[in-house]
């Protein structure tokens, strides 16, 4: 079957860096996305990896291993504002996204 | 990235009764999703609408449940039937980017309670 894994919550400190794991399992791999969602907000787009690396993009970075079926999400300089779920999401190979269940994560002063 | 708009954003609804929600897209899309999203948990697909053909029904889903419209390029609807207090949720809609990254970009959402 499919699957999507990830940490159910985190917490970080203000300014510190905090990653967030995810492994998957799905027919296919068309990609890997993470989205931030703020409580009662639609997810937001954060970053795709198809191949495998580091991407960076400000303060955000995300991971990727194919032969790991795993990625992880790492914020740096964390703020206040960061605090918010983040969704993994892996395509399959019929360009379908399977979902994981999010990790909350909680930013303290 | 598009811009998609939702009505309503949120409803009230008594049991039994039907909720129409529109999603409406500032660009022309191929293919539009709608999302179920529960209190605490990640998103469901309902369904993805091409326009010009049925829509694609996840596994759960059905269409006297959930029908689905798709007039054309930029706009869709979806229809909570007959509801029940389980399907108080947030039903969003998503839009493909379309090239190679295959982003799907998200309407804000509507806020749906049944009593």
């Amino acid at each position: 079957g499919q699957n999507i894994d990830q940490p159910t919550e985190m917490t970080a400190t203000e300014g510190a860096i905090v990653q967030i794991n995810c492994t998957y399992q799905t027919s296919g791999f068309n990609g890997l996305f993470w989205y931030q969602q703020h409580a009662g907000e639609a997810p937001t787009f954060l970053s795709y990896n198809v191949l495998d690396g580091l991407e960076e993009k400000g303060r955000f970075s995300s991971f990727l291993s194919r032969s790991k079926g795993y990625s992880y999400l790492l914020l740096k300089e964390l703020q206040m504002k960061d605090s918010a779920s983040y969704l993994c999401a892996a395509m399959d190979s019929n360009y379908q996204l399977i979902w994981g269940a999010g990790t909350k994560l909680i930013i303290k002063p | 990235s598009a811009v998609i708009s939702q009505k309503p954003s949120r409803d009230i609804c008594q049991r039994g009764t039907s909720l129409t929600i529109q999603c409406q897209v500032d660009s022309q899309v191929t293919m539009m999703f709608w999302y179920r999203q529960q209190p605490g948990q990640s998103l469901t697909l309902i369904a993805t609408a091409n326009q010009g053909s049925e829509a694609t029904y996840e596994s759960g889903f059905v269409i006297d449940k959930f029908p689905i419209s798709r007039p054309n390029l930029t706009f869709s609807t979806l229809t909570v039937s007959n509801m029940s207090p389980e399907d108080s949720s947030i039903y969003l809609c998503s839009v493909d980017s379309g090239g190679w990254q295959e982003t799907q970009y998200f309407g804000p959402g509507t806020r749906l309670l049944v009593l």
